[in-house]
């Protein structure tokens, strides 16, 4: 089915611990952006990228790795995870200048 | 932050009335974006208005653009209680090292039936 997937939904991990969280789309769109959604913040680009082995920071990089081998996927690392990472994060892709298409989101807990 | 800012943060009208939130946002844009979103669910995308243009409508949804004033509102006409939702705007700002998006904090509308 075409359309853009999250996986996990939803994940607990401990502090500390490496996690990946991946996206994967059908699109071909060759925009894919990786967002946190926490409360009193709204949406937060994370990364994105414009292409394949094109990836830009975005507003809140800091702690989190992407890459992009493959234009369909786009794969978010959290490196050595923190508490103040647990949040809802989404993938999306698209192009700026046109809208961009979400996924279902990733619930992700570090305790 | 550069983020835009919705007002207002929270709405409750009746079904049938008309909604209207705003955004205001800090940076030139190239555009500027509204998204719904479901309690849980991912964000839709609405409706996408271009820096050059003043207003745009889609169905039930009006969109304004006042560039000199850095705000953009969004109607919706004839409210159902199924545009019950989070309402967004996003802009695709423009700075010198490149262009970068921004998300407001929202609008949460209760459409009461």
């Amino acid at each position: 089915d075409a359309g853009i997937t999250q996986s996990p939904r939803y994940k607990i991990t401990e502090t500390g611990r490496q996690v990946t969280l991946m996206c994967h789309q059908t699109w071909s769109h060759s925009y894919m952006f990786w967002y946190r959604q926490d409360l009193g913040h709204g949406l937060r680009l994370i990364y994105y990228s414009a292409a394949a082995d094109i990836t830009d920071k975005g507003e809140v990089p800091d702690g989190y790795v992407v890459s992009r081998s493959k234009t369909e996927n786009f794969p978010l690392t959290l490196e050595s995870a923190t508490r103040s990472q647990t949040s809802v994060y989404f993938c999306a892709s698209g192009l700026m200048r046109f809208g961009q298409y979400f996924g279902p989101g990733t619930r992700l807990t570090v305790t | 932050s550069q983020q835009g800012e919705e007002d207002p943060q929270a709405l409750s009208i009746q079904e049938g009335e008309n909604a209207t939130m705003n955004c205001s946002y800090k940076t030139s844009i190239n555009n500027l974006q509204w998204y719904r979103q479901n309690s849980g669910r991912g964000l839709v995308h609405l409706i996408l208005i271009r820096s050059n243009e003043r207003e745009k409508h889609s169905g039930r949804l009006r969109v304004t653009l006042d560039t000199s004033k850095k705000s953009s509102s969004l109607l919706i006409t004839a409210s159902r209680a199924a545009d019950t939702a989070s309402y967004f705007c996003a802009t695709d700002a423009i700075f010198y090292t490149g262009n970068q998006f921004y998300f407001g904090t929202g609008t949460s509308l209760t459409v009461i039936p």
